[in-house]
């Protein structure tokens, strides 16, 4: 089953304690994307990735990191998490035609006290 | 640069009435157009998606949408609005990826759905 596997499903952490969630896709999707969802906002990518060793920065990067050192994994990683970044987090992968729908995973619901 | 606009983040609708949500995008150049739907506590999941072919496209659930070029328009409708279809709805446009493009997926706010009974 072509699937998107994010975990955890949910997370509560505090202020500074790094954490990371992972992302894993059965499909040999070259794209993979990280998105923030927030009331009002809608989906804000945080950072993305063509392939292996090549990713790039979303719309609000600031205060993630991500690697991509396998074509299958893109872990979401943040070093000192913040309340702000309190949040719904949705991983996604597709081809990169772009002509072909996004596979999402079933996101993780962050929260940082 | 593309980027999405859906007007209204909140429409509400009652049961067996027209269902339209509202998308515009702009785009340096033909773009592919989705529409995603979330239930709650769900990820997304594609309703439909124009990608070049006809310009009136069927989806899942009875959902279809129009491609209007000239009103740079992508509208989702369906007759009749059912209780199962209260859910928050994205629009989103790609480029695709060559060496001009990212092939970035850009969404729209997002519509959230609600139907009376």
């Amino acid at each position: 089953e072509a699937q998107v596997t994010q975990n955890p499903r949910y997370l509560i952490t505090v202020t500074g304690k790094k954490l990371t969630v992972t992302c894993s896709q059965n499909m040999n999707h070259e794209y993979m994307s990280w998105y923030r969802q927030d009331p009002g906002l809608g989906l804000r990518q945080i950072y993305y990735s063509m392939n292996v060793e090549v990713t790039d920065k979303g719309d609000v990067p600031e205060g993630y990191k991500v690697s991509r050192k396998e074509k299958r994994n893109f872990p979401l990683i943040l070093e000192s998490p913040s309340p702000n970044q309190t949040s719904l987090y949705f991983c996604a992968s597709y081809r990169k035609t772009g002509n072909t729908e996004a596979f999402f995973g079933q996101g993780t619901r962050l929260t940082v006290v | 640069a593309q980027s999405v606009t859906q007007l209204g983040s909140h429409v509400s609708v009652s049961e067996g009435a027209l269902v339209l949500l509202r998308c515009n995008y702009s785009s340096s150049v033909p773009p592919y157009l989705f529409w995603y739907v979330q239930y709650p506590n769900q990820g997304l999941q594609l309703l439909l998606k124009y990608t070049s072919a006809a310009t009136l496209v069927k989806g899942i659930n009875g959902f279809e949408a129009e491609f209007k070029k000239s009103e740079t328009s992508f509208h989702l409708t369906k007759p009749s609005a059912h209780m199962s279809d209260a859910a928050e709805y994205f629009c989103a446009v790609s480029e695709g990826m060559d060496s001009s493009n990212t092939g970035k997926l850009i969404f729209g706010q997002g519509t959230t759905l609600q139907v009376k009974p």
